[in-house]
């Protein structure tokens, strides 16, 4: 079946902009998170979704990093106003529901360079 | 806090040697753990997961991973490495809120012929 999708893969975006990157989670996921992979920090938490339930939005590195999750399944993480620093593969997972231990499907990523 | 430590950056194995990878957590109580594998150009993929129970678990591709509770360990195995394993290996514990993976910063495979 299908698994995790991101959109774009790639993304190329000067300083200052503004960019939205897509995740599509697995079918039936209701569950997903973000997380960012950057050389200098490895995997890093950002957000996670449950459901209706209000979001954990514990690893969001500052206020110009914000996501929603539309209708209980496609996600969109938004960063304002971009820096060269939030250059990284952006992540996203699912998993069946948030039970401890449910394996957490990953994407392919979307990997954003901001110069 | 919780934390995830792998001491090895790069480790170089030849192909058909046996492999272990480190990995050490800091967590307060029994530990969630997991290693996951990072091929180039591929996603995340699960290798293995500890719960509870047996403290020796096998995965796919041939690993195992020993949870070693009085070491905080959670080291991956593999008795002969083959080329295809070449990747970069990642650990992790998931938060106690059970809302996040944290990981390591992960070991880089390399496999000689």
């Amino acid at each position: 079946g299908a698994g995790v999708s991101q959109s774009p893969s790639n993304k190329v975006t000067e300083k200052g902009k503004d960019v939205e990157l897509r995740c599509d989670p697995i079918s039936g996921h209701t569950a997903l998170y973000w997380y960012r992979q950057s050389l200098g920090q490895g995997l890093e938490f950002l957000i996670y979704f449950q459901g209706n339930s209000a979001p954990d939005k514990s690893g969001l590195p500052s206020d110009r990093f914000s996501a929603e999750r539309t209708g209980g399944s496609v996600s969109t993480l938004t960063i304002q106003r971009t820096q060269q620093e939030d250059s990284a593969v952006y992540l996203c997972a699912s998993s069946v529901d948030s039970g401890r231990s449910d394996e957490q499907y990953f994407g392919p990523g979307t990997r954003l360079t901001v110069t | 806090a919780q934390s995830v430590t792998q001491p090895d950056i790069h480790i170089t194995v030849s192909e058909g040697a046996s492999l272990e990878l480190r990995c050490n957590y800091s967590y307060g109580a029994t530990p969630y753990l997991f290693w996951y594998v990072q091929s180039p150009g591929q996603g995340l993929q699960l290798l293995l997961k500890y719960f509870s129970g047996d403290t020796l678990v096998q995965g796919i591709k041939g690993f195992e991973a020993e949870f070693k509770r009085s070491q905080s360990s959670f080291n991956l195995r593999k008795p002969s490495v083959h080329w295809s394993d070449a990747a970069e290996y990642f650990c992790a514990v998931e938060s106690q809120a059970g809302t996040a993976l944290i990981f390591g910063k992960g070991t880089t495979l390399s496999v000689s012929s």
